[in-house]
């Protein structure tokens, strides 16, 4: 399974953009790239994902490399609801599909 | 919204016992899925189901089983339960692995044996 790689935390003001990284350089061509949240104390959320092209959604934007070996999930105006765990996730699909999380990166946002 | 449901938010039990852990979607999803999550060990996929009565081992499925006899309720059973499987597990229920669409999931159920 292709492989992820994102900082282990990372830290940010209120109200100010927050821009998370992942590379995941072996990804194959039909692999999507799919972000997830989680919240303490609760399941992992959806955030986002995308193919090849940047994508807009009302949580979140991600956007893709060129190359498709990284991508940075953005966060315009964080706020404190948004600190979580970041999981950049690459979706190889098919009958044997299962998502492989790793560790994520822990979003802590200051006041 | 789609809503996935598990039985318990805390359970606790003793080494031995058998423990059924229960999941149900309503949204007529194809996929289901059982992790656990420990610290420092991420999500570790356990089984997932694409269909009634189908299954797939995940990662780690050693000491659990699984059973789905409706297309909306996908159960985790731990045969005997051991300390070492003490860890918080989630399920998650997806339409269907076509178009990539997203995974949703439960609250999550903490499960302590003793």
């Amino acid at each position: 399974d292709a492989k992820t790689t994102q900082p282990n935390s990372m830290e940010s003001n209120e109200e100010e953009p927050v821009h998370l990284p992942c590379n995941h350089s072996t990804i194959s061509g039909t692999d999507y790239i799919h972000w997830y949240r989680q919240l303490p104390s609760q399941g992992p959320e959806y955030v986002i994902h995308g193919l090849t092209s940047n994508v807009n959604n009302r949580m979140a934007s991600l956007a893709i490399a060129e190359d498709r070996k990284s991508s940075t999930l953005i966060l315009h105006r964080a706020t404190l609801r948004d600190a979580a765990v970041y999981y950049c996730i690459l979706d190889s699909g098919g009958s044997n599909y299962k998502l492989t999380f790793g560790k994520g990166t822990l979003l802590t946002v200051n006041p | 919204d789609v809503k996935v449901t598990q039985s318990s938010r805390y359970l606790v039990k003793r080494t031995g016992e058998k423990v059924f852990l229960e999941c149900v979607q309503d949204m007529d999803h194809e996929n289901m899925f059982w992790y656990r999550q420990d610290p420092g060990l991420g999500l570790r996929l356990i089984y997932f189901s694409y269909d009634v009565k189908m299954k797939e081992k995940g990662d780690i499925p050693e000491g659990y089983s699984v059973s789905r006899e409706k297309k909306e309720r996908f159960s985790l059973i731990l045969e005997s339960a051991s300390t070492n499987q003490t860890s918080m597990y989630l399920c998650a229920s997806r339409l269907g692995d076509l178009l990539r669409e997203t995974q949703y999931f439960g609250p999550g159920t903490r499960l302590l044996v003793l």
